[in-house]
């Protein structure tokens, strides 16, 4: 079965820390990206990424960044965590939009962080 | 980005087929319309899309409008199991992959 695993369910990190979190799918999928997910605020974009060692701000990329060295690895980095990046953050992956049909996005069953 | 719009919550009978609406007005020719659905505590999972021929797969049926700005999801025999949350997007179409924004989605409960 397809899949995009990401390596912590639940995290706790102290403010200031630097935090990584790691999303690697076995799909050979083009494209992946970082969501965060708030109460009350939906699923937001942080980053995407259409080609290894390419990447692209989303919606709210400020106090994160991004790393992807290979294709089936991406990296969310959070450099100096901070008690508002508390969160549920989810990883997904999908085939470029050029290849139809295209059916939809992979998402991984998410790590929730807390920063203290 | 054509934008969604759909009521924030529902309930349906277990057994009972789930019309769940999305209106979206600003839809452009060559967007799709995606539909997603949020299990408690999991992350989002593919249901199905569509550009304007109505779709069918194992999981539900898509319905769109002639003029496509609206649509409805329909899950034929709604389970315990489908309680979730339901999001209706349009997929922005570029070059690099094409973006899924998410809207605030509706709120399913399938009660027994």
């Amino acid at each position: 079965d397809v899949k995009v695993t990401q390596s912590s369910r639940y995290l706790v990190k102290r403010t200031g820390e630097k935090v990584f979190l790691e999303c690697v799918q076995d799909m050979d999928h083009e494209n992946m990206f970082w969501y965060r997910q708030d109460p009350g605020l939906g699923l937001r974009l942080i980053y995407f990424s259409y080609d290894v060692k390419m990447k692209e701000k989303g919606d709210i990329p400020e106090g994160y960044s991004v790393s992807r060295e290979k294709k089936e690895r991406f990296s969310l980095i959070l450099e100096s965590a901070s008690t508002n990046q508390t969160s549920m953050y989810l990883c997904a992956s999908s085939l470029v939009l050029s290849v139809l049909p295209n059916y939809g996005y992979t998402f991984g069953s998410g790590t929730r962080l807390t920063v203290v | 980005d054509a934008k969604t719009t759909q009521p924030p919550s529902m309930d349906c009978a277990e057994g009972r087929a789930a019309n769940l609406p999305c209106n979206h007005s600003t839809i452009s020719g060559n967007e799709y319309v995606y539909w997603y659905r949020q299990i408690h505590s999991q992350g989002p999972q593919y249901i199905i899309h569509g550009l304007k021929n109505n779709e069918t797969n194992e999981m539900a049926s898509l319905i769109i409008t002639e003029d496509r700005k609206s649509s409805t999801l329909i899950l034929p025999h709604a389970t315990l199991r489908d309680t979730a949350v339901y999001y209706c997007i349009v997929r922005v179409a570029d070059n690099q992959g094409g973006k899924l924004i998410f809207g605030q989605g509706t709120e399913l409960s399938v009660k027994p």
